[in-house]
């Protein structure tokens, strides 16, 4: 596709529950990066790929939130034992190397945790 | 590190009139400066950037932002708002060192009312 999605774009799950968010980048660029953005708040980054590996985890908030990159094209976020804080929208971007600067944000998955 | 802050939480303006939305940021490297705009319950669309040249940067739907070095600034201005101007407006800084990492500004909601 032309541009970065997401899936799905909507999740509605139990506290307790574990839940996958899927990102598509745009096809070629080899970095990608999730952010989340609470109600009334600024995206936060949580997690960096170059490539297939995770070159910066650092804004993950604990070790319930995992995320995968496995091909190096497609990512998958992770959250187990969902806590009713974790709702939110969870944002993806890709940037394409050699380095223009600028990322490119898919739709977003609304994450709600009843 | 880096931050951003975004000096004013809600603008109401009227239609036709001017805008600028205040943005200030902290980093100890080079950055490179964004705004994006984010329509309501949309994802996050790029407005302009900064990375190198014009300090003047000129984006879509007649937006336009000053980097300022000196004041760590880089305010965005519109001279006559539409109502479908009516969105949250973010700021945002990264640096190559920090792997083009986004760090957002908490937003801007700007209200246009006829």
């Amino acid at each position: 596709g032309a541009g970065v999605s997401q899936t799905p774009s909507n999740k509605v799950t139990e506290k307790g529950k574990y839940v996958e968010l899927r990102c598509d980048p745009i096809s070629g660029h080899t970095a990608l990066y999730w952010y989340r953005q609470s109600l009334g708040q600024g995206p936060e980054f949580l997690i960096y790929f170059q490539g297939t590996g995770a070159a910066d985890d650092s804004g993950l908030p604990n070790d319930r939130f995992f995320a995968v990159r496995p091909e190096g094209s497609v990512s998958t976020l992770k959250i187990q034992r969902t806590e009713r804080g974790d709702s939110a929208v969870y944002l993806c971007a890709s940037r394409s190397t050699p380095a223009s600067g600028e990322q490119f944000f898919g739709p977003g998955t609304r994450l709600t945790v009843l | 590190a880096q931050s951003v802050t975004q000096l004013d939480s809600q603008v109401p303006v009227f239609e036709e009139a001017p805008v600028e939305l205040r943005c200030n940021y902290s980093s100890s490297v080079s950055v490179y400066l964004f705004w994006y705009v984010q329509y309501p319950n949309q994802g996050l669309q790029l407005l302009l950037k900064y990375l190198s040249g014009s300090t003047l940067v000129k984006g879509i739907n007649g937006f336009e932002a000053e980097f300022n070095k000196s004041q760590t600034s880089f305010h965005l201005r519109k001279p006559s708002v539409h109502i479908s101007d009516t969105a949250e407006y973010f700021c945002a800084v990264s640096s190559r060192l920090r792997d083009y990492k986004l760090s957002f500004g908490a937003g801007t909601t700007v209200t246009v009312r006829a």
